[in-house]
């Protein structure tokens, strides 16, 4: 079983619509989530984190975690064709590396 | 406020070389951690630096090495070159020891091709 799982996609979304993205964890310690955005050929951007149960909104996106289901999610508000990359899910226990599901792909038709 | 940057910017090299990646961290952050991260996968721990020590190390062979300067700028060597070493390497700044709650900042990373 992988550590953090993410479905690969592609997922595709008409825009102005919600775009949902999931992640599975495995390690039940884990303390910290992050969603990274990745452009082709680009390095990961940091678009949220959250560390508590519940919803954590900025701007259009909201990330939302239950631990209990082990289970982190982004749902991306009014996607915009710009929204269009790879969406990573990463996981943060007690040690010190961040572990990242192998992305999933997001395509928003215009 | 400067953020992470890594040079070179590309690279290609031949089996059996010797690499080395630079990485300056954001100003303020005095841990660095390298990723490698292979086409359509995600980021692949290699090890993180501390305070110029190696404070945890992913599952990469000893021919994967690094460094870490008293400026918090970091190395990273990879010596007797595979081709499955091709791949986008990226470096990330945060602030303390594996302080679990500090968001990794990357930085534009090196696209190393072995041939």
């Amino acid at each position: 079983q992988k550590e953090v799982e993410q479905n690969s996609g592609p997922l595709s979304v008409p825009e102005g619509a919600i775009a949902s993205l999931n992640c599975t964890y495995s390690d039940r310690g884990s303390q910290s989530f992050f969603w990274y955005r990745q452009y082709s050929g680009k390095s990961p951007e940091l678009i949220m984190f959250i560390y508590s149960n519940g919803d954590k909104e900025d701007g259009r996106f909201t990330a939302q975690l239950n631990k209990a289901s082990q289970y982190v999610s982004l749902l991306i508000r009014d996607s915009q064709p710009s929204d269009s990359a790879t969406y990573l899910c990463a996981v943060k226990g007690g040690a010190q590396k961040l572990v990242f599901g192998q992305g999933t792909r997001l395509t928003i038709n215009p | 406020e400067t953020g992470v940057t890594q040079s070179p910017t590309h690279l290609i090299k031949t089996r059996g070389q010797q690499v080395t990646l630079r990485c300056s961290s954001q100003s303020g952050h005095n841990t660095v951690s390298w990723y490698q991260q292979a086409l359509g996968q995600g980021p692949q721990f290699i090890f993180q630096y501390y305070r110029e020590e190696e404070n945890g190390r992913g599952n990469f062979p000893p021919r994967f090495s690094g460094l870490q300067f008293p400026n918090y700028s970091s190395e990273l060597n990879v010596n007797a070159l595979e081709l499955d070493d091709s791949a986008l390497y990226l470096c990330a700044s945060s602030l303390g020891q594996g302080a679990t709650h500090s968001p990794l900042h990357f930085g534009n990373g090196t696209r190393l091709t072995v041939t």
